[in-house]
């Protein structure tokens, strides 16, 4: 069965870089079946999808995030990062990471705990 | 971006009930709608992908249909381990987008 685990400082300040790592255990990260993602939750945002990376490093973002944003692989470890450049109070949220089946309709099969980052000086 | 509105917001409901969500896409996205539950402090969970195709191990109480811009989520007999809060997402576009969720209450 696979798990997600998500792993990084839980206290950012302003202006600096939020920096997530998600281990993947159960599955290999190498898998063509599959992307694999960041979605975030906060109480003004709901839940927001940050963007998705496959295992050969080819990634999608969220237009939004886009500028400040890079989601990386690592597949000899079976994991992928997330990270989140110039942070401000509203980047404060749960940080989830998810499985991503991309055979027919793409749908978010697994998912981490989820971290919570808060952005504060 | 696309964007999905769930009604109601939220609902009160006894066990036993049967229980319809609602969620409208601004545009078709065809069957790419996905259903999700999730309880206080705790990761969603997938229910349904595909608009109607029940995830492995998810209650056949649980069943989901539409296709286009309108979408339903329905519980055929609420149990006790429903209450929760439910949301769809739509992955037709690359910017896969949530709707605002609606929680599902005991009344």
């Amino acid at each position: 069965q696979v798990q997600l685990q998500e792993s990084g400082p839980g206290l950012v300040k302003p202006s600096e870089t939020l920096s997530l790592t998600c281990t993947v255990s159960g599955d290999s990260i190498s898998s063509s079946s599959y992307y694999w993602g960041w979605i975030r939750q906060s109480p003004v945002k709901g839940l927001e999808w940050i963007g998705s990376v496959f295992y050969s490093g080819n990634a999608y973002y969220n237009p939004s995030l886009k500028s400040r944003v890079t989601i990386s692989v690592d597949t000899s470890k079976n994991q992928f990062s997330l990270r989140l450049d110039s942070v401000t109070a509203t980047d404060t949220a749960v940080y989830y990471c998810a499985r991503e089946h991309t055979v027919a309709i793409s749908h978010l099969d697994n998912w981490g705990q989820g971290a919570l980052v808060t952005v504060s000086s | 971006d696309i964007q999905m509105t769930q009604s109601p917001s939220s609902l009160s409901a006894s066990v036993g009930d049967r229980v319809t969500i609602t969620c409208r896409a601004s545009q078709s996205i065809s069957n790419f709608l996905n259903w999700y539950q999730q309880k206080p402090g705790k990761a969603p969970k997938l229910l349904i992908y595909g608009a109607s195709t029940l995830q492995s191990g998810v209650s056949s109480r649980f069943g989901g249909g539409g296709s286009g811009t309108d979408f339903t989520l329905t519980i055929s007999s609420l149990q006790p381990e429903d209450f929760a809060t439910y949301y769809c997402q739509q992955s037709y576009y690359t910017l896969r987008t949530f709707g605002q969720g609606t929680t599902v209450e005991m009344k």
